[in-house]
């Protein structure tokens, strides 16, 4: 059974720092996405990785893969109050595209 | 239409009651999906429709639940008996299916079992 697990679940950071989410998974998968949704809403597509090595960049946060690692960061670079929200990570199960979601890390981002 | 639209947004239903929930998706997209999210946690995936077929429908709990695509657009899930348990936010996504591409959610149902 895949399993999808992110952290923190939880981050406080203060404006203007740099932090890391984890997420890492059981299984071979080459597809990896990231969600953000903030409360009460929808889930929002940030990135898709498709491959090892892939790396994206949108403003503030940068995502990459390491398939062999089983790891996928998503690096936030001086936060800003406006990307507190939850974020989850999910991974492509090959054989019929469904996602399994990590669990979420809860971001607040204060002054 | 622009984005994958569900309706009702909220439902407040009893236990013991049948409820169905719709998801019209993105026009085009061959792929839809259903997910269950509760309080606090990641969306959990109940089933995923290709055309009119279920390709996929391992995360439908128990025998009461089930979902249509009868003409590979709208999809409903219908929920039977419901029990508190189902209370949480039903999301639908939908894909044009092919890979790599990724899936575009709906805003939710609140289903809230009392």
């Amino acid at each position: 059974e895949l399993k999808v697990e992110q952290n923190p679940l939880f981050l406080s950071m203060q404006e203007g720092k740099n932090y890391t989410i984890y997420c890492n998974y059981s299984t071979t998968s080459d597809r990896l996405y990231w969600y953000r949704q903030d409360p009460g809403k929808s889930l929002e597509s940030l990135f898709v990785l498709l491959s090892n090595g892939a790396v994206k960049q949108e403003g503030r946060l940068m995502a990459s893969l390491d398939t062999k690692a089983r790891l996928s960061t998503l690096h936030i670079t001086a936060a800003v109050h406006d990307l507190s929200a939850t974020y989850f990570c999910a991974v492509d199960m090959v054989v019929t595209d469904k996602l399994i979601f990590g669990t979420g890390t809860r971001l607040q981002v204060f002054p | 239409g622009a984005g994958v639209s569900q309706t009702p947004s909220n439902k407040v239903t009893e236990k013991g009651k049948y409820v169905e929930l719709r998801c019209d998706p993105i026009s085009g997209h061959t792929a839809l999906y259903w997910y269950r999210q509760s309080l606090g946690q990641g969306p959990e995936f109940l089933i995923y429709f290709q055309g009119t077929g279920a390709a996929d429908d391992s995360g439908l709990p128990n025998d009461r639940f089930f979902a249509v695509r009868p003409e590979g657009s709208v999809s409903t899930l219908k929920i039977q008996r419901t029990e508190r348990g189902d209370s949480a936010v039903y999301l639908c996504a939908s894909s044009s299916g092919q890979v790599g591409t990724e899936a575009f959610f709906g805003q939710g149902t609140r289903l809230t079992v009392v």
